[in-house]
């Protein structure tokens, strides 16, 4: 079937520009994850998403990073007035449920590169 | 420190046996997991472990636990060419807490 599917893949842009990742989860999975993997770094946890329930946004390295979940299913990521740093791939993942012994099923990721 | 570590390199040879190690700093954790990544791909589950375990196996996989030492790692026997990629040690302790803490990622190299 069809797995979580992320989109662009890649993307480039410029400093200070906004852009907007997205996610598809699997179909039925009603919880969702962003996480970012910056080279030789290991995953950080940014944000996930429990059904309809306020998202936990602790993990959200500072307020130029939101995102939202439309009807429970697809995702979007969007980083404000981006910085150099942010360049990374971001991953995206959904589980059946909400609790660590459902697994995470991993998107490909999109990668960012801020010039 | 890192609340999870692991060595960034491994070489072994195919046929051979491969041991990624992995360190975490949360007592409290509960679950540990290993995740595969291969080029070009998303994160792949490959197992994981309650803290109540010491070791599961799983073909040619086996993990141990060492919980006093908060010491976890993944051995993969008759490893093979295609086993080459990327391993994520994570931890995460449970509950509504799901804040999964991941490695750095063990790139393992596996020579003909």
């Amino acid at each position: 079937g069809a797995g979580v599917s992320q989109s662009p893949s890649n993307k480039v842009t410029e400093k200070g520009k906004d852009v907007e990742l997205r996610c598809d989860p699997i179909s039925g999975h009603t919880a969702l994850y962003w996480y970012r993997q910056s080279l030789g770094q290991g995953l950080e946890f940014l944000i996930y998403f429990q059904g309809n329930s306020a998202p936990d946004k602790s993990g959200l390295p500072s307020d130029r990073f939101s995102a939202e979940r439309t009807g429970g299913s697809v995702s979007t990521l969007t980083i404000q007035r981006t910085q150099q740093e942010d360049s990374a791939v971001y991953l995206c993942a959904s589980s059946l449920g909400f609790s660590p012994g459902y697994e995470q099923y991993f998107g490909p990721g999109t990668r960012l590169t801020v010039t | 420190g890192e609340d999870v570590e692991q060595s960034l390199f491994l070489s072994v040879r195919e046929g051979d046996s491969s041991v990624i190690n992995c360190t975490y700093t949360d007592s409290s954790s509960t679950y540990l997991y290993w995740y595969k990544q291969e080029p070009g791909a998303g994160l792949q589950l490959l197992t994981y472990i309650f803290s109540n375990m010491d070791m599961k196996q799983d073909q040619r996989l086996t993990v141990l636990l060492n919980k006093k030492d908060k010491h976890l790692s993944l051995r993969i026997a008759d490893t093979q060419t295609g086993d080459s990629a990327i391993y994520f040690c994570a931890a995460s302790k449970g509950g509504n807490n799901n804040d999964m803490r991941f490695g750095a990622g063990t790139r393992l190299t596996v020579k003909p």
